[in-house]
């Protein structure tokens, strides 16, 4: 089946522009997680949603970061006014339910470079 | 704070050696834990994982790794590697304490094999 699929693979931008990304989770995964993975600070979680709230957004770096998700489907995070050090590759995950014995499947990423 | 620290970023074996990566979590309580694996440009895919029912836990691809409470260990191991192991290898943990689920990430170890 379908994996957890993200769009676009890459994108470039200007410094100051806002980009979208958008995640396809797996059909019928309720929980869906946004993690960042950059040089400096490797592999850290943003935001998770249980269906379409997301209950803990505690590990957006900033308010220029938002997300939401529609139809317990698909996700877009967003960032706003984008700055150099916001360019890492974002990763979503999907997984049947929350909690700790729930596989998280992940997608390929979206690469983000911010000039 | 509860944290995940592999030892060593890079590790390199020669094909047919034995691969050992190291994974040591920080709660005195036993986390659930995690061993994915990434290839270039490519998402994380799940190795194993350890949710308290067996210490020995195998994987795909040959992988397994021990869960040991007294030294707050889950080291992954192959017996014999393979040129198709080289990747980037991140050991994961799920806190009881999370209400979400998401993973926290050690830094990565990058497996190099040489022919």
């Amino acid at each position: 089946g379908a994996g957890v699929s993200q769009s676009p693979s890459n994108k470039v931008t200007e410094k100051g522009k806002d980009v979208e990304l958008r995640c396809d989770p797996i059909s019928g995964h309720t929980a869906l997680y946004w993690y960042r993975q950059s040089l400096g600070q490797g592999l850290e979680f943003l935001i998770y949603f249980q269906g379409n709230s997301a209950p803990d957004k505690s590990g957006l770096p900033s308010d220029r970061f938002s997300a939401e998700r529609t139809g317990g489907s698909v996700s877009t995070l967003t960032i706003q006014r984008t700055q150099q050090e916001d360019s890492a590759v974002y990763l979503c995950a999907s997984s049947t339910a929350s909690g700790p014995q729930e596989t998280q499947y992940f997608g390929p990423g979206t690469r983000l470079l911010v000039l | 704070a509860q944290s995940v620290t592999q030892l060593g970023s890079h590790v390199s074996v020669s094909e047919g050696a034995l691969v050992l990566l190291r994974c040591n979590y920080s709660s005195s309580v036993p986390p659930y834990l995690f061993w994915y694996v990434q290839y270039p440009n490519q998402g994380l895919q799940l190795l194993l994982k350890y949710t308290s029912a067996a210490t020995l836990v195998k994987g795909i691809n040959g992988f397994e790794a021990e869960f040991k409470k007294s030294e707050t260990s889950f080291h992954l191991t192959k017996p014999s590697a393979h040129m198709s192991d080289a990747a980037e290898y991140f050991c994961a943990a799920i806190y009881g304490s999370s209400k979400t689920g998401n993973l926290i990430f050690g830094q990565g170890t990058t497996l190099q094999v040489k022919p």
